[in-house]
């Protein structure tokens, strides 16, 4: 079976900041990993996904990951956030033989002034 | 462009009585889902459907029933409604091409009076 775990149950950050949002997993096969950012009242958007290849993943509105296989990591990164990422972090995972994402229990950003 | 649709965006209900959520698809996926989603947490799977195959997740209360009458729709039927299922339902898609990731639509919140 699979898990997800994200440590980090808010993180505050200053406008402009670098940000760093982490995500651990466990699978005794190989996975698929991906990033969903939610905003208030809407449903879960993708940013990126890891299917296999580069394990530096570039996605939207300027995020990217790195899946690390030896510390099964998949954190997510920003060079420099804006007061608009201020939202609802999911990081999930499946595999190939499954239909289902398994998620964590998520990360709210909250970007300040 | 092609996308999930869910309907109403918000719903009302009073305790007891029957509600049903519609979701639609037009990305001719062949796997549909529904989450339920609370408060500061993570969606969690209620049931899916692979085609026309039904897969009921083990603690999903029998209150909750759904229908797919083809591949573009499905239907989250709440038999009775509680307090505590006043929640945000998510829908999602995904086809087995797309390794894992799934689309979702903007969910529909309900509230239990």
């Amino acid at each position: 079976a699979q898990s997800v775990t994200q440590l980090d149950s808010q993180v505050p950050v200053f406008e402009e900041a670098p940000v760093e949002l982490r995500c651990n997993y466990s699978s005794s096969v190989s996975v698929y990993l991906f990033w969903y950012v939610q905003y208030p009242n809407q449903g879960l958007q993708l940013l990126l996904k890891y299917l296999s290849g580069s394990t530096l993943v570039k996605g939207i509105n300027g995020f990217e990951a790195e899946f690390n296989k030896s510390q099964t990591s998949f954190h997510l990164r920003k060079p420099s956030v804006h007061i608009s990422d201020t939202a609802e972090y999911f990081c999930a995972v499946s595999t190939y033989n499954t239909d289902k994402l398994i998620f964590g229990t998520g990360t709210r950003l909250q970007v300040f002034p | 462009d092609a996308m999930v649709i869910q309907n109403p965006r918000y719903q009302v209900t009073q305790f007891g009585k029957p509600v049903t959520l519609s979701c639609s698809q037009t990305l001719n996926h062949n796997v549909m889902y529904w989450y339920q989603q609370k408060s500061s947490q993570a969606p969690k799977l209620l049931f899916h459907y692979y085609d026309k195959d039904f897969n009921n997740e083990a603690d999903t209360p029998d209150n909750f029933q759904s229908r797919r009458p083809n591949t573009s729709f499905c239907f989250l039927d709440i038999r009775s409604p509680g307090l505590g299922d006043a929640a945000m339902y998510l829908c999602a898609t995904s086809s087995a091409a797309q390794g894992g990731e799934q689309f979702f639509g903007p969910g529909t919140r309900l509230t239990v009076l």
